[in-house]
């Protein structure tokens, strides 16, 4: 069935490092891949998004890459900062009309300052 | 801010009772989505209601239901609980082909 696999499930990094967190999903007729930071209390916030058309889209120190052919999709965190620590999830959104939403497991993301 | 309100932000109740979460998307959004995220995992998605109708189904129980009234606010009951049910419950909505934005959920707690 519809599965989004995200690794690592922990990440720690030193300040100032880059951080990068792998989703594989395995419904080829997904086409919009977002990403969401949650914080301790809060709910998932939308950091990043993808659409299938595009390879690769950058936001100041966030950028997300998409591989279709290989179903792999990337976050990429540059010169990381102590408020980068959260939980991460990618999603994968199915194609047609049910707009459904498959999410990863999720990756804390620790950064050491 | 998202735009999502959900109500109650806690609720405590003991097992066997029922009890209804709500949400308020966001202004003009149409799809309401229901998520549970027991501890420390991820989201489990629930159903999915869109203009009033249902329009996609996850692993929802037997015991919860949901329906999304003409103001386009949704309710998630959820019935003869169980200590399992204790999680995290969200709520997102979505406006045509644009992302979901999440409320920041109800806790529930079973005891």
């Amino acid at each position: 069935g519809e599965n989004v696999e995200q690794h690592p499930s922990t990440l720690s990094v030193q300040e100032g490092d880059s951080a990068v967190i792998k989703c594989t999903y395995s419904d080829s007729a997904s086409n919009y891949f977002p990403w969401y930071k949650q914080e301790l209390g809060k709910g998932p916030q939308l950091i990043i998004d993808i659409r299938s058309n595009v390879g690769e889209k950058k936001d100041q120190r966030i950028a997300v890459t998409l591989n279709k052919t290989a179903k792999h999709f990337s976050l990429h965190i540059t010169e990381t900062q102590p408020e980068d620590s959260a939980v991460y999830f990618c999603a994968a959104r199915h194609q047609t009309g049910t707009y459904k939403y498959i999410f990863g497991t999720g990756t804390r993301l620790k950064v050491l300052a | 801010d998202s735009g999502v309100t959900q109500t109650p932000k806690h609720l405590i109740t003991a097992t066997g009772q029922r009890v209804t979460l709500r949400c308020s998307p966001r202004s003009g959004d149409l799809s309401v989505y229901w998520y549970q995220q027991s501890l420390d995992q991820g989201l489990q998605f629930l159903i999915q209601y869109y203009n009033g109708e249902e329009r996609a189904k996850g692993n929802i129980l037997e015991r919860f239901s949901a329906q999304q009234f003409p103001d386009l606010h949704s309710e998630l009951n959820l019935s003869s609980l169980e200590l399992g049910d204790s999680a995290l419950y969200f709520c997102a909505s979505s406006g045509g082909d644009g992302p979901q934005h999440f409320g920041d959920g109800t806790r529930l707690s079973i005891l």
